[in-house]
């Protein structure tokens, strides 16, 4: 079974160009979440969707950033007129939708190193 | 809101060493516990997890227990080899409207081993 695809590995934008980060889940899982990890800290939660559904969005900036997944295709991350401030790992995560969600461990992709110049 | 506490790196042991990494939480609710491990350039993985209290969960000869009482998942190792160099991520997880769950992480504890 593939894990989880991230692409592109890496991705350097001039400040104010628009950033396309893409996620395909591992096979079977629904539901796909998105994190950015700074420089020297832990991963953040940004947002939680489900095919065509976001289901939680509470961790993702109220400007410039968006997310979905549609019902063929990845998942795609967009940041528009990117700043220097965005230069981050993003990562994306999925698990499978079962009844008790709570303990079901989410497998991560290698993530997607974003420049900005 | 919950929060995840770790203490902070690097830790640099020697092989065979015994290694702890300590993890304190806090959160509303039973959360379920976990760690992740993240090599160089790579995303995380999951070394362990502990869904309620007293539970311990263990891999690779890592183990940690669910300590309700300290809020508390401590990682440990009895003795540590050169492949274990990595940085070590705490977190809890936190149910979310539509059944899926939220992770909050620690700041992670990166560990040297040499030789």
């Amino acid at each position: 079974n593939a894990g989880v695809m991230q692409n592109p590995r890496h991705l350097v934008r001039r400040r104010g160009q628009e950033a396309r980060l893409r996620c395909s889940p591992m096979k079977g899982h629904s539901h796909v979440y998105w994190y950015r990890q700074l420089p020297e800290e832990g991963l953040k939660f940004m947002v939680y969707l489900q095919k065509e559904n976001i289901i939680d969005e509470s961790g993702m900036p109220k400007e410039r950033f968006s997310a979905e997944f549609p019902k063929e295709g990845p998942s795609i991350l967009r940041i528009q007129q990117v700043v220097r401030g965005d230069s981050a790992a993003y990562f994306c995560a999925s698990s499978p939708q079962t009844g008790a969600s709570g303990d079901q461990p989410q497998h991560f992709g290698d993530g997607t190193r974003l420049s900005i110049l | 809101g919950d929060s995840v506490t770790q203490m902070e790196g690097p830790v640099t042991l020697s092989e065979e060493a015994f290694l702890t990494i300590n993890c304190t939480y806090t959160a509303t609710g039973y959360p379920s516990l976990f760690w992740y491990v993240q090599y160089p350039g790579e995303g995380l993985q999951l070394l362990l997890k502990a869904t309620k209290a007293d539970d311990k969960g263990s891999n690779k000869g890592f183990e940690a227990t669910y300590r309700k009482e300290t809020t508390s998942f401590h990682l440990e190792k009895g003795s540590v080899q050169v492949s274990d160099s990595a940085v070590y991520f705490c977190a809890l997880s936190d149910t979310l409207t539509g059944g899926g769950n939220k992770l909050t992480f620690g700041t992670g504890t990166q560990l040297k081993v040499e030789l």
